[in-house]
Parts: C-alpha cells; structure tokens; sequence
C-alpha cells in the first residue's frame, strides 16, 4: 500500500490562474481530508468528502475554492484565480470507512507558492 | 467551540533528558486526542491516540479530562525525537481532526 499520495509535491502558479491539487486516498479508504498549512500555524480543516459527496465544508473559504471525490479518480483541491494569500501546504488524509476508525493518514503535502 | 492548544512553539532539550509537550484542549464532549508527529521531509504520521493507552516509541500520553490537558512525555529524549509534534482532537469516528499550531522539538546531543 503506498500511502496517500498527493501531487504535484510543489506548484508554482502567477496571481490569476487556476491551482488544482490532488490527492489518492490509501486503498480501500472512502474518506478524504484537506488540510490548510499557513506558515507558523497549524494544520488547518477545509473539508471532507466521501466517494462523490461533500460531508462537511465548514473550513472551505466561500469563494474560489472547491473540492471533489469522484467516484474513480483522486480527489481534486480546485482552487480559481489564486491569490498570494493562499500560499500554503495543502494536506490530504484519508481514513478507512466504518465506525470507530479515527485514524487519518497523511499526504506529503503539496506547497503551493503564488508569485 | 473546538480548539487545541500548545503554548510552546519551539522545546530544546539535551539529550537523555526528560520531555513534555504540552496540549491543552476545548470540546464540549468526549473528544479523542491524539499526537502526530512529523519528522524531517516525511510526512505527518500518528504516533499515538489516548483510547490505546500505548507506549509508542517511549513516549506516553494520559488524558487528564479534569486540566482538559493531553502532554506527551518521554522519560529520556534521543536525538531521533526531534521532529514537529501536533496534538489534535476529534468528536467522534471519521470527523475531522482539530489541530494545535505544533511544537518543534530540538534533541541536543
């Protein structure tokens, strides 16, 4: 099992254009997680999706941001006319489904600069 | 409202010498906690939850509901503990992780 995966590991975009990020859950896991990482701070929730569903976005800023966990495909961080402000590690988890599973396991991340 | 918290942002200890990360938290509730870790250019991974009650590594956490505090500690630190530590907690099965800001640990030989 290689683990959440997440690519690109660095993403460079000018102030305009789109960021998408991306993010393969561990196998057999139906639960994913983003994280925001500013710098000096920590790890920040966005959202969690399951297999084509939004389960909570409370974290997701209103404008410009979005995600989706298709049904065959990685999960996509969408992110639309990038500003400085959203330089940050974006993280990923995933975590199997069933109750009592808590534990999350992490992405390496991907550190977005917005020049 | 959620929220964990550790007041120390950077912890030098030398080696062989005893270790506590502090972790306080909010939550109205039975929150789990828990302590990631995440060394150098690796990943963030779990290095232990308060419902296994184990000893991962050397290091031990209790829960103390009373202080609403989770420290870690470890009887003697090695120069391979330096790494960023975060606790975290969740309300309940598959809901997502509220973070501390972290705190580095730095091991000196």
């Amino acid at each position: 099992n290689a683990g959440v995966m997440q690519n690109p590991r660095h993403l460079v975009r000018r102030r305009g254009q789109e960021a998408r990020l991306r993010c393969s859950p561990m196998k057999g896991h139906s639960h994913v997680y983003w994280y925001r990482q500013l710098p000096e701070e920590g790890l920040k929730f966005m959202v969690y999706l399951q297999k084509e569903n939004i389960i909570d976005e409370s974290g997701m800023p209103k404008e410009r941001f979005s995600a989706e966990f298709p049904k065959e495909g990685p999960s996509i961080l969408r992110i639309q006319q990038v500003v400085r402000g959203d330089s940050a590690a974006y993280f990923c988890a995933s975590s199997p489904p069933g109750v009592g599973n808590t534990e999350a396991f992490f992405g390496q991340g991907t550190r977005l600069t917005v020049v | 409202a959620q929220r964990v918290t550790q007041p120390e942002k950077l912890l030098s200890v030398f080696k062989g010498a005893p270790v506590e990360l502090k972790c306080n938290y909010s939550y109205s509730g039975s929150p789990e906690l828990f302590w990631y870790v995440q060394y150098s250019r690796q990943r963030l991974q779990l290095l232990l939850r308060h419902i296994s009650r184990e000893s991962i590594k050397g290091f031990t956490a209790d829960l103390n509901k009373g202080e609403t505090s989770f420290h870690l500690k470890k009887p003697f630190a090695q120069e391979e503990d330096s790494a960023m530590y975060y606790c975290a907690l969740s309300g309940h099965s598959n809901t997502p992780l509220v973070f501390g800001k972290g705190t580095r640990l730095s091991v000196i030989a």
